[in-house]
C-alpha cells in the first residue's frame, strides 16, 4: 500500500531532550516535507526537500533539522525541544513539487 | 501575515444542502491546494489546481487567477463530509502557505 509512515504517533517528552521524529514514503517520491499545526495557526510549513542531499527552510524552522540522506526518508530532528514546539506534526510527500500530496497520519508532541 | 484567508470559519448545513467554501490569497501562487481533515486528525489531499475547475464526485474546486479566489463546492451533503477542509496555496518560492481551515459539519 502507498503511504507516509510517520512514528511515533505520540510522544510526550522533557525540554531539551533531544528527539527525532521518522517520515517515511514507499511511492520513490522526491519531494517530502514537514508541518506543524496549531490552534488557531492552522499548517505552517516547516522544511521541505525537492530531493536527496535538497533541503530548504519552509515558513518555521528555528529549533528544527532535518535530513535527506536517502529519498524515501525525512526524519525532523529537534536537538533541544522546547514547550513551544508541543505541537501536532505532519509529514507529506509528493511525486514532484506541485502534485498531488499524500500525508501521514501525524504525530502529536508535547513537551514539558 | 495571512497569505491565505478562508470563509466561512465554521459552517453547519442540514444533509443535501449545497455547500460552498472560499478561499482568498495574497501571494503569486504556482498551485491552490484543497484538503480534508476529518476529527480523527488524518489529512487528504482533494484537489490540485492551477486554472479553471476540476470536479471528483460531488466535489467541485474552482480557481480564478485574476481575482486570487478559489471555492470549494460540495453537492448534496452527507454527514459524512464532515471535517475540515483547509485550503492550500504553492508559492512560487517553493514554499507552502495554509488557510486556517474551515469546520463543517453536517446534520442529518
Amino acid at each position: 500500500e502507498a503511504q507516509v509512515t510517520q512514528n511515533p504517533r505520540y510522544l510526550i517528552t522533557v525540554t531539551g531532550k533531544k528527539l527525532t521524529v521518522t517520515c517515511s514514503q514507499n511511492m520513490n517520491h522526491e519531494y517530502m516535507s514537514w508541518y506543524r499545526q496549531d490552534p488557531g495557526l492552522g499548517l505552517r510549513q516547516i522544511y521541505y526537500s525537492m530531493n536527496v542531499e535538497v533541503t530548504d527552510k519552509g515558513d518555521v524552522p528555528e529549533g528544527y533539522k532535518v535530513s535527506r540522506k536517502e529519498k524515501r526518508n525525512f526524519p525532523l530532528i529537534l536537538e533541544s525541544p522546547s514547550p513551544n514546539q508541543t505541537s501536532l506534526y505532519f509529514c507529506a510527500s509528493s511525486p514532484r513539487y506541485n502534485y498531488g500530496y499524500t500525508f501521514g497520519s501525524g504525530t502529536r508532541l508535547t513537551v514539558v | 501575515k495571512n497569505e491565505v484567508e478562508q470563509s466561512p470559519q465554521n459552517l453547519t448545513a442540514q444533509e443535501g444542502e449545497f455547500i460552498t467554501i472560499n478561499c482568498s490569497y495574497s501571494v503569486g501562487i504556482s498551485a491552490l491546494h484543497w484538503l480534508q481533515q476529518h476529527p480523527g486528525g488524518g489529512i487528504v489531499s482533494l484537489f490540485m489546481l492551477s486554472s479553471g475547475k476540476k470536479k471528483h464526485g460531488r466535489l467541485i474546486a474552482t480557481i480564478n487567477i485574476q481575482e486570487k479566489h478559489s471555492s470549494l463546492h460540495i453537492t448534496a451533503s452527507h454527514p459524512r463530509d464532515s471535517a475540515v477542509y483547509i485550503c492550500a496555496v504553492s508559492g512560487t518560492g517553493n514554499q507552502f502557505y495554509f488557510g486556517t481551515g474551515t469546520s463543517l459539519t453536517v446534520i442529518p
